[in-house]
């Protein structure tokens, strides 16, 4: 099973809003709406900022938004912030309880 | 408050097994599945596989299958990983996650697990 595809990185000015893209098939990501994106800082574990393509866990700020067109998968970040620069990755289910993370995007903000 | 704490750093020699463990409280432990996730230094997330709620069943990443086995003990509320046939590739930071059965997403991480092997 190959990573899901990301953008290596991403940048924006703080207040702009700016978009990861996650790339799979038609086994992944285009055939299920399991998609998850989680945000890890340097040292830290991952953090789940979206589940279910569009969802947020409670906690976390509605500047994080996600969405799915065929077998993409993208998560937008509005109103950039200093504390949003990390690394993202997104997350999809597969078959039989397997599942694939996508190669991951660093974040920065300028 | 719901905690995955995890043991401590490992180091081990090519060719040898290693096994983890990962510790729950503040939840039903038999409630949740428990999965693994690797990251190696300066490298992206790797699912390695699941062991779900039920205990009895587990499904692993084909690229590990025959080399990984995921246990738990509840009386102890604590998940296991082990790997044997370790090679330098393995070097990575492991990650237990837990997931609420059809949930489909990992909502609380342990802190991670430092294995490293040399010789």
């Amino acid at each position: 099973q190959s990573a899901l595809t990301q953008p290596a990185s991403v940048s924006g000015s703080p207040g702009q809003s700016i978009t990861i893209s996650c790339t799979g098939t038609s086994s992944d990501v285009g055939a299920y709406y399991f998609v998850s994106w989680y945000q890890q800082h340097p040292g830290q574990a991952p953090k789940v900022v979206i589940y279910g393509v569009s969802n947020r866990p409670s906690g976390i700020s509605n500047r994080f938004s996600g969405s799915k067109s065929g077998n993409t998968a993208s998560l937008t970040i509005s109103g950039l912030q200093p504390e949003d620069e990390a690394d993202y990755y997104c997350c999809s289910y597969t078959n039989r309880y397997t599942y694939v993370f996508g190669s991951g995007t660093k974040v920065t903000v300028l | 408050q719901v905690q995955l704490v995890q043991s401590g750093a490992e180091v081990e020699k090519p060719g040898a097994s290693v096994k983890v463990s990962c510790k729950a409280s503040g939840y039903t432990f038999s409630d949740y599945h428990i999965h693994w996730v690797r990251q190696a230094p300066g490298q992206g997330l790797e699912w390695i596989g699941i062991l779900k709620a039920s205990g009895d069943v587990t499904f692993y990443a084909q690229k590990f299958q025959g080399r990984v086995t995921m246990t738990r003990d509840t009386s102890s509320s604590t998940a296991y990983m082990e790997l044997s046939s370790v090679t330098s590739e393995d070097t990575a930071v492991y990650y237990c996650a837990r997931e609420l059965p059809s949930a489909f997403y990992f909502d609380y991480w342990g802190q991670g697990t430092l294995v490293t092997v040399s010789s």
